[in-house]
Formats: C-alpha cells, structure tokens, sequence
C-alpha cells in the first residue's frame, strides 16, 4: 500500500543542522509533489515547503527561506528535508506528505502522511 | 499571510450528535479550502478537499461547505472515532499554505 516511512528521532544542539528522510513506497515517486509539515508540541500545523520529486524544484515558505533545503533521492524513492541553523524553537514533529495531485498538477493538499520524526533541540 | 481561525476552540459533544466547524479566512480563498483530522500521536488524515469534496474513503457523514472568506465542516452524527481535533488549510495563496489553529472535538 502507498506509505511514507520517516526517519528517527533526533536531538540536536542549538545552531546544529537536521536532516530527515522519507521513503515512499507502493506509488510512483516522481509523480507527486512532497510535502513538509511541521508541528510544535501542542500547537498547530506548519507548512514548510514541497519539493517536485521528477524535477527536483522546491518551493518554502518565506519564513524558512535560508534555512531549508528539500531534496530528493529517485533512486531510492526518497525525500529530504534539511533544517539549520536550529533554534529551540524549531522543537517540533516534522511530517513529510505526499501531495493530491499529480506531477506537474500539484494541488496543495496531502492526502498521505508519514508518521512524523520527532526533532528536539536542546543545550 | 492568509490568517484562518477557526472556531469553536473547544466543542463539547455526545456520540450521535452533530457537529459544525467553522473555518474563516483573513481574505478570500476561493473554494480552496481542506479539512483535516489529527488523533493523538498520530499523522493528519485528509477529510475534505476545495471546500466540499470528501477524500478517498471518508464517510458520508463529514461534509464540507463554503466558499470566500467562510468555510463549515459538519460531522452529522458523531461516532466514538470521530473524536479528534480537526484543522482546516488553505491553498489560495502561493506559495505559502496555512493552516488554521485547530478545534477539538471532544466528548461531553
């Protein structure tokens, strides 16, 4: 079945970078745009930006602009994500979600979801 | 930035009773809304895409209305599983998707 397996846990030091990974397996991977979501303990949802995974073209949010890279790995069916320069308030659970629509039709909404990776960060 | 807020924060039900979500934007998003359920510990699950169409799978008795600035998820009969917060997202304004604060769905 389609799903989205993400990398473990991580803690990291204040200015440290993560790096999270998603594989995707049962879809074709380069037919949908990837998402990444993040969650802070107890608030809402954050929209980070999405990567095409056939052309390798992202786009981020403005507010994380400079501080993340999206990439992606077709041999492998698996995307990245990349934050730096951490601040304790990046303290979150990061998703990866695959977009609705297909390549190059993304529409901005994510119908599949990881589980999330837990990203701490802590002096 | 699109600003959503959502109301009630909190909404305190039974099972079998029936559920309203409103979801409203700081300026118009056209139909260009979702909704979706979060359980405790686990991912979102997408219910209802462009304001009105259920996702794959989804039952009957989520449905979703609106358009603009004023968007309604309504449950018809609440079910035990139903339970959950539920946010809703915008896709009107590239490229910078928000989401709203959410609503917990709780019971009475």
């Amino acid at each position: 079945q389609v799903q989205l397996v993400q990398s473990g846990a991580e803690v990291k030091k204040p200015g440290a970078s993560v790096k999270v990974s998603c594989k995707a397996s049962g879809y074709t991977f380069t037919g949908y745009y990837m998402h990444w979501v993040r969650q802070a303990p107890g608030q809402g949802l954050e929209w980070m930006g999405r990567i095409n995974p056939n052309s390798g073209g992202t786009n981020y949010a403005q507010k994380f602009q400079g501080r993340v890279t999206m990439t992606r790995d077709t041999s492998i069916s698996t995307a990245y994500m990349e934050l730096s320069r951490l601040r304790s308030d990046d303290t979150a659970v990061y998703y990866c979600a695959r977009d609705l629509g297909v390549v190059p039709a993304a529409i901005n909404y994510m119908d599949v979801w990881g589980k999330g990776t837990t990203v701490t960060v802590s002096s | 930035e699109i600003v959503l807020t959502q109301s009630p924060a909190t909404l305190s039900l039974s099972p079998g009773e029936r559920a309203t979500l409103s979801c409203r934007a700081s300026q118009s998003v056209s139909s260009y809304l979702a909704w979706y359920q979060q359980k405790p510990g686990q991912a979102p699950r997408l219910l209802i895409y462009d304001a009105s169409n259920r996702a794959t799978g989804i039952p009957a008795r989520f449905s979703g209305s609106g358009s603009g600035t004023d968007f309604t998820l309504t449950i018809s009969s609440l079910e035990p599983e139903d339970f959950a917060v539920y946010y809703c997202q915008q896709r009107s304004n590239w490229p910078s998707w928000t989401f709203g604060q959410g609503t917990k769905v709780e019971i009475k």
